[in-house]
Order: C-alpha cells, then structure tokens, then sequence
C-alpha cells in the first residue's frame, strides 16, 4: 500500500475552511484515497474517498491532484466539532484499512 | 439509526479470565472486522469477516478468536487475556469489500477500552 504524509497538527477558525494536505507520491493506478476522521473517543468515520476524479459529499470536498501524488480534504466551514484526527489513507480496491498517525485539526473559536 | 453497537465500552478485567466483546450491526452488512489501537501504533486489524461462517486473520490475531454464525453478530473472544492485549478495540461493517467503486466506507463502533491486570 502507498505511504502517506500528513502534517502532524493543523489549526483552523471557527466558520473558515480547513484544508487538510496529504502527500501520496507512491501511489498506483489502482489505488484509492480514503479519509477517515476520529473524533476523541469514539470510533473512526469515513468522510469520503476518490480514485482520479475530485469528489464531494455532504460532509467535504476531496481535491486530488492529476498526477495523483497529493490530494487536499476540505471542510468548507469548520465547527468546533469538526475537531478531530484525520486520516488520509491510500490503498487498492478491496484492501484492509491502515490508519497512521494522521493530522489533528484543532478548530477554534 | 444505522448503528455499530458493542459491549461493554469499558472492561477491567485479571489475566487468564475468558471474555467476550459482542458487536452487532443493524445495516445487512456482509463485511464485519476487528481492530484494537494502541498509541504509536495506529489501528491494527485483528480478524475481519466476509460473510456468515467465512471469517480470516488480520494483522495481529494471536490471543483472539471469532465467530460469525449470524451475519449482524460479530463477537471478539479472548481465551486467556494478557496485559498485553489492554488497548481501546473497534467494530466495523460495510456493505462489503470489493463492491461498487472502492471499498464500501467502514462504518464503526464507539470502541471497547479493555485493560487486563
């Protein structure tokens, strides 16, 4: 599976929209970017993932780079609640999850 | 509410005294899993399971067992526990792996924090 790099630590105002950088340089064509959030104590959740294409959903938007080497998770208007560690995780179809490190975003008011 | 629901969210607990960890989901998921994470070390899959009565090792399965037999019920058991086995455990279950476009999004329980004298 493709490493990723994200930056340890993020802060973001309240109401402002954080973008959450994630490098995957290694990746292969049939890998997929995933983002999980982990709010403190509680279990992971997905937020949303893509192949090539850039996506959106409810909760963000995932903007992914064309040679695919990076990709950026966007929270278009940042809560408190929206504090969290992220996870960006690059794997192919059908494959387990493995969560690294991640990045804590700290939103604040 | 579509849910991942497990019991108990906290156990203390001696070395060598059998439990189990129950999960079960309400969303007809085929695809259920178990993960324990322990700082430093980010999340570590134990066993997952495909279906009913097909289930398989992850990346850390010694001292653990499973069982599937119904498909909304997935139980973590451990025979003997060790000190080593204290870490905070989640649940998983999507739709399947392998469907549609990608993995099919995990959805997780609220975890189990286990600590093993």
């Amino acid at each position: 599976d493709a490493k990723t790099t994200q930056p340890p630590s993020m802060d973001c105002a309240e109401g402002r929209a954080a973008n959450l950088p994630c490098n995957h340089s290694t990746i292969s064509g049939n890998e997929y970017v995933y983002w999980y959030r982990q709010i403190h104590s509680q279990g992971p959740q997905y937020i949303i993932h893509g192949l090539k294409n850039n996506e959106t959903n409810e909760m963000a938007s995932l903007i992914i780079t064309e040679d695919r080497k990076s990709s950026t998770l966007i929270l278009p208007h940042a809560t408190l609640r929206d504090t969290a560690v992220y996870y960006c995780i690059v794997l192919p179809w059908g494959n387990k999850l493995v969560f690294g490190a991640g990045t804590i975003l700290r939103v604040k008011s | 509410e579509a849910q991942v629901t497990q019991n108990p969210r906290y156990l203390i607990t001696v070395t060598g005294k059998k439990l189990t960890v129950t999960c079960s989901q309400n969303m007809n998921h085929e695809y259920m899993s178990w993960y324990r994470q322990d700082p430093g070390l980010g999340l570590r899959q134990i066993y997952y399971s495909m279906n009913v009565e097909v289930t398989d090792k992850g990346d850390v399965p010694e001292g653990y067992k499973v069982s599937r037999k119904e498909k909304r019920n997935f139980p973590l058991i451990l025979e003997s526990p060790s000190p080593n086995q204290t870490s905070l455990y989640f649940c998983a279950s999507s739709l399947g792996r392998g469907f549609g476009i990608g993995n099919q999004p995990q959805h997780f329980g609220d975890g189990t924090r286990l600590s093993i004298l």
